[in-house]
C-alpha cells in the first residue's frame, strides 16, 4: 500500500527557513517522480515543485530560487528545504507521487499535508 | 498557460446525481484534466482523468463506479450517480501544462449533500 507522510511544518518569522520531509511507504521514492503541492488557508491547490526520476527539478515561479526539492534515497524520503519565508508561502504542503500517462504527467498519492505559517 | 474555472460550490440530495464542471481557458481544447476528491482535513485523493473522449488510463483507487467523466469542447465534466455522504468533499480540477514542468489547478468546487 503506498502511503506519503509529511513531517517539518510548524510556525516559522519571515526571512526563515523551514526544511520539509515525506516519508514513502510502498514504493521506493528514488525510482519515482515526486511533487509538492501547496493550500494556502480557504484557498485551491498550488502546484509548487517536481522532482523526477532521473533528476531534473522543476518550481513555480512564485518559489524558484527560494525553495530546494530532493530525495534522500537511504531513508525512502523526499525533503524540500524552504528558505527566505514569506507570509504568503503559509499553507498546508502536500507530497505526492507524480506518475504519467503518455509523458502527461499527474499526481497519483497523496500525503496528509503539514502546516506551515510565516508570520512575526 | 491555462486557467481552470470550477464553481465554487455544487449540492446535491442524498441518493440523486451531480455533475461537476471545469472549463478551459480558450486555445485549450485538447488539453486533458484530472480530478482530484479532497474530503474534509484530508489530502486530496486521485479520482481520474478525462479528455475530450472521456476518460483516459484508470481510475484511482477506491474510486466507485458511481463516479464517471466526460469531456466536450473546453468543460469537462465529473458526475456522480447516487451521490452518498462520503462524497460531500473539495472537488479539484488540476491540468499538466509544460510535460510536466508546470501544473494548474481550478479554484475547486465544495460539493455539500444535502
Amino acid at each position: 500500500e503506498v502511503q506519503l507522510v509529511e513531517s517539518g511544518g510548524h510556525l516559522v518569522q519571515p526571512g526563515g527557513s523551514l526544511r520539509l520531509s515525506c516519508a514513502a511507504s510502498g514504493f521506493t521514492v528514488s525510482s519515482n517522480s515526486m511533487g509538492w503541492v501547496r493550500q494556502a488557508p480557504g484557498k485551491g491547490l498550488e502546484w509548487v515543485s517536481v522532482i523526477y526520476a532521473g533528476g531534473t527539478t522543476y518550481y513555480a515561479d512564485s518559489v524558484k530560487g527560494r525553495f530546494t526539492i530532493s530525495r534522500h534515497n537511504s531513508n525512502n524520503t523526499l525533503d524540500f528545504q524552504m528558505n527566505s519565508l514569506r507570509p504568503e508561502d503559509t499553507a498546508v504542503y502536500y507530497c505526492a507521487r507524480v506518475t504519467s500517462i503518455s509523458w502527461s504527467y499527474y499526481f497519483d498519492y497523496w500525503g496528509q499535508g503539514t502546516l506551515v505559517s510565516v508570520s512575526s | 498557460q491555462p486557467v481552470l474555472t470550477q464553481p465554487p460550490s455544487a449540492s446535491a440530495s442524498l441518493g440523486a446525481s451531480v455533475t461537476l464542471t471545469c472549463t478551459l481557458s480558450s486555445g485549450y481544447s485538447d488539453y486533458k484534466v484530472d480530478w482530484y476528491q479532497q474530503r474534509p482535513g484530508k489530502g486530496p485523493q486521485f479520482v481520474m482523468r478525462v479528455g475530450t473522449g472521456g476518460i483516459v488510463g484508470s481510475k484511482g483507487d477506491g474510486i466507485p463506479d458511481r463516479f464517471s467523466v466526460l469531456g466536450s469542447g473546453l468543460n469537462r465534466y465529473l458526475t456522480i450517480k447516487n451521490v452518498q455522504e462520503e462524497d460531500e468533499s473539495d472537488y479539484h480540477c488540476g491540468a499538466d501544462h509544460g510535460s510536466g514542468s508546470n501544473f494548474v489547478f481550478g479554484g475547486g468546487t465544495k460539493l455539500t449533500v444535502l
